[in-house]
């Protein structure tokens, strides 16, 4: 089972439509990242919260916006999309500090029609 | 600037045959070292890691050695099964919250 859950599994969502995705995490890491993956590609990075502060913003399009109410939850805010924009969006947390691995939750697959 | 290049796949392996995927990395520090797995329709995995020169990183079979020397940091695992069918990232990190993956190698194994 992964230590990072992730709702929703699935989205669809119209190009006017403003929804969020969800993450959260009970491992007591203090950075919590938003990554972005394409079919048959890597993991993008978007965003990197550092004890709840947003440290990296990878120059994404502001119809994405992150939030970090604690240190247990991540929120991505989407509004605006692009039929471009559909992928599988990742949450992942790790410690800071020192070089750590990420844990990664299972992703949302987003769909915009 | 740091990158990782792993080798294009995909790569189709009968079970129980020997199984190793290449990874090489350029880095100006001293850089940590990870296999991460991606099964169908789930994230990433940590599979093993090295955190320093002729490190070796074992998991589930699977296992890879920091090699500074050749800059590299291949896969190999002595008997594949179906259920290690997969995508494997080779990735990089130093200090700062930036991973470098490589490009994944889609592993089939057949029955």
């Amino acid at each position: 089972d992964t230590e990072v859950t992730q709702t929703p599994k699935h989205l669809v969502m119209g190009m006017t439509n403003k929804k969020s995705l969800k993450c959260e995490q009970h491992m007591g890491h203090r950075a919590m990242y938003w990554y972005k993956q394409k079919a048959k590609k890597p993991p993008e990075l978007m965003f990197v919260y550092s004890y709840e502060k947003l440290s990296i913003n990878e120059s994404v399009p502001s119809r994405f916006s992150p939030e970090c109410p604690n240190s247990s939850l991540l929120n991505l805010h989407l509004h605006a999309l692009q039929p471009e924009d559909s992928a599988l969006y990742l949450c992942a947390s790790s410690q800071v500090g020192s070089i750590s691995p990420l844990h990664f939750g299972n992703g949302t697959r987003l769909t915009v029609t | 600037g740091n990158s990782v290049t792993q080798m294009e796949g995909p790569v189709t392996l009968s079970e129980e045959a020997f199984l190793t995927i290449n990874c090489t990395y350029t880095a100006t520090g001293y850089p940590s070292l990870f296999w991460y797995v991606q099964y169908p329709g789930e994230g990433l995995q940590l599979l093993l890691k090295a955190t320093k020169a002729d490190d070796k990183g074992s998991n589930k079979g699977f296992e890879a050695t920091y090699r500074k020397e050749t800059t590299s940091f291949h896969l190999e695992k002595g008997s594949v099964q179906v259920s290690d069918s997969a995508v494997y990232f080779c990735a990089l990190s130093d200090i700062g919250f930036k991973t470098i993956f490589g490009a994944g190698t889609r592993l089939f194994v057949k029955a």
